[in-house]
């Protein structure tokens, strides 16, 4: 079965630094996605970005960008320029071309300061 | 509607009592999720409904447990003889697309159980 694992519960930064995520998943699937999504207070799962495993080059959306190494299965999140909207909890995800269910870790609760 | 849309939004209810709990996917969406979040947890998949296939149901914690996809679109979970455990947020996510293509799942606001 196909485990995510994030090793740090919290976070904390200062708006306008640049704060990195980390992920780690377990799988002997060689297609598959991996995503973040963000869970600001208000409950609401929101995706922030995706990637591909086929795909070497990593994703970008505006401040935030990824480091998918597979051969290390790794997959970090980074936020550059953070803002205090980017106050929530970050859940990184898989799932593998054949499967039906996005698998989660259990989270990182990030807070920027002002 | 414009997004998916769950009710209610917050159920408190006693113990041994059982309760429904409603997902309006976005309009389209094949693909349908109920997964449970515990406080402060990750979220734990229970459901999968994907068109007319057969769902899968190997998340669901217990027998307890139930959903129901009505003519490929409103889904209901229905909680049994509810137990303190069963105290969680549980969110319902549409998709677009279904098997294999990894497409974004669209998650609703979830509703709160409490279990008393």
């Amino acid at each position: 079965a196909q485990t995510v694992t994030q090793s740090q519960p919290e976070m904390s930064v200062q708006e306008a630094e640049t704060v990195t995520l980390s992920c780690t998943y377990d799988t002997s699937e060689n297609n598959y996605y991996l995503f973040w999504y963000k869970q600001p207070p208000s409950r609401q799962m929101i995706l922030v970005i995706r990637q591909e495993a086929y795909k070497q080059q990593n994703a970008t959306e505006n401040r935030f960008s990824v480091n998918f190494q597979k051969a290390a299965k790794s997959f970090s999140l980074k936020i550059s320029d953070s803002q205090l909207g980017d106050t929530a909890m970050y859940f990184c995800a898989f799932m593998d071309q054949g499967a039906q269910k996005l698998v989660f870790g259990q989270g990182t609760r990030l807070t920027i300061n002002p | 509607g414009a997004g998916v849309s769950q009710s209610p939004s917050n159920k408190v209810t006693e113990k041994g009592k059982d309760v429904e709990l409603r997902c309006d996917p976005i309009s389209g969406h094949t693909a349908l999720y109920w997964y449970r979040q515990s406080l402060g947890q990750g979220l734990e998949f229970l459901i999968y409904f994907q068109g007319n296939s057969a769902p899968d149901k190997s998340g669901l914690p217990s027998d307890r447990f139930s959903a129901e996809r009505t003519g490929g679109s409103v889904s209901t979970l229905t909680i049994q003889r509810t137990q303190q455990e069963d105290s969680a947020v549980y969110l319902c996510a549409s998709s677009l697309e279904g098997r294999g293509f990894g497409g974004e799942l669209f998650f609703g606001e979830g509703s709160r159980l409490t279990v008393l």
